[in-house]
């Protein structure tokens, strides 16, 4: 099993440029998580789902849209990159809220 | 109040002692506490967890101590270990599908 795997690693963007974050997993779960990670700041809820076609906000979901179409896949969009989501990006899925498994992360730059 | 506030920011301590974090939230209605483990580059994992009812579990060196009605909890790593070096966050999980985490102990533990 590869567990949560994530899709790029590495990216740079220009300000304005978008892309999509892919999250996929394959332990069946129902609950799929975005955070990201800044220095001091800890991790942070950005989206969330708990199932297929369903998805919630976090705690800072500005900038950011989700889709989960498939049971495995979690996507993470940035329509229009700011400097500001320059961090790294982890994605997480649980059968059970509080076990959640990450995965390697993407780490973003916006120049 | 949907926080959890973690102290210290970062520790180091000698290889053998003891590695105390500390973590304190207001919401009485959380109601499971994990803590997960980072290393450098890697996705946090989870290390130990705990429910309100249980003031002390034990894993190994890792013990996580419960106090409900000072609404606090503390991870303790006896005997610690160059190994043992990461961050570690703790966290609690809320009447809602999703996790509220600390800000992070970066932990240093030297030969």
């Amino acid at each position: 099993n590869a567990g949560v795997t994530q899709t790029p690693k590495f990216r740079v963007l220009k300000t304005g440029q978008s892309m999509t974050l892919l999250c996929a997993q394959d332990m069946n779960h129902e609950y799929m998580y975005w955070y990201r990670q800044d220095p001091g700041m800890g991790l942070r809820l950005i989206h969330y789902s708990v199932g297929e076609g369903t998805t919630a906000k976090g705690e800072v979901p500005d900038g950011y849209n989700v889709s989960r179409l498939k049971k495995q896949n979690f996507l993470l969009g940035l329509e229009s990159a700011a400097p500001s989501q320059t961090s790294v990006y982890f994605c997480a899925s649980s059968a059970r809220v509080h076990e959640q498994y990450f995965g390697p992360g993407t780490r973003l730059t916006v120049t | 109040q949907q926080q959890v506030k973690q102290s210290p920011q970062s520790l180091i301590v000698q290889k053998g002692g003891i590695s105390i974090i500390n973590c304190a939230y207001e919401n009485t209605a959380f109601d499971y506490f994990p803590w997960y483990q980072q290393f450098p580059g890697k996705g946090p994992a989870l290390l130990i967890a705990i429910r309100p009812d249980v003031s002390e579990k034990k894993e190994g060196r890792f013990t996580i101590s419960f106090n409900k009605s000072a609404k606090q909890f503390s991870l303790h790593i006896m005997d610690s270990q160059p190994g043992d070096s990461a961050t570690y966050f703790c966290a609690a999980r809320g009447d809602t599908d999703k996790l509220i985490f600390g800000t992070g102990t970066r932990l240093q533990v030297f030969p």
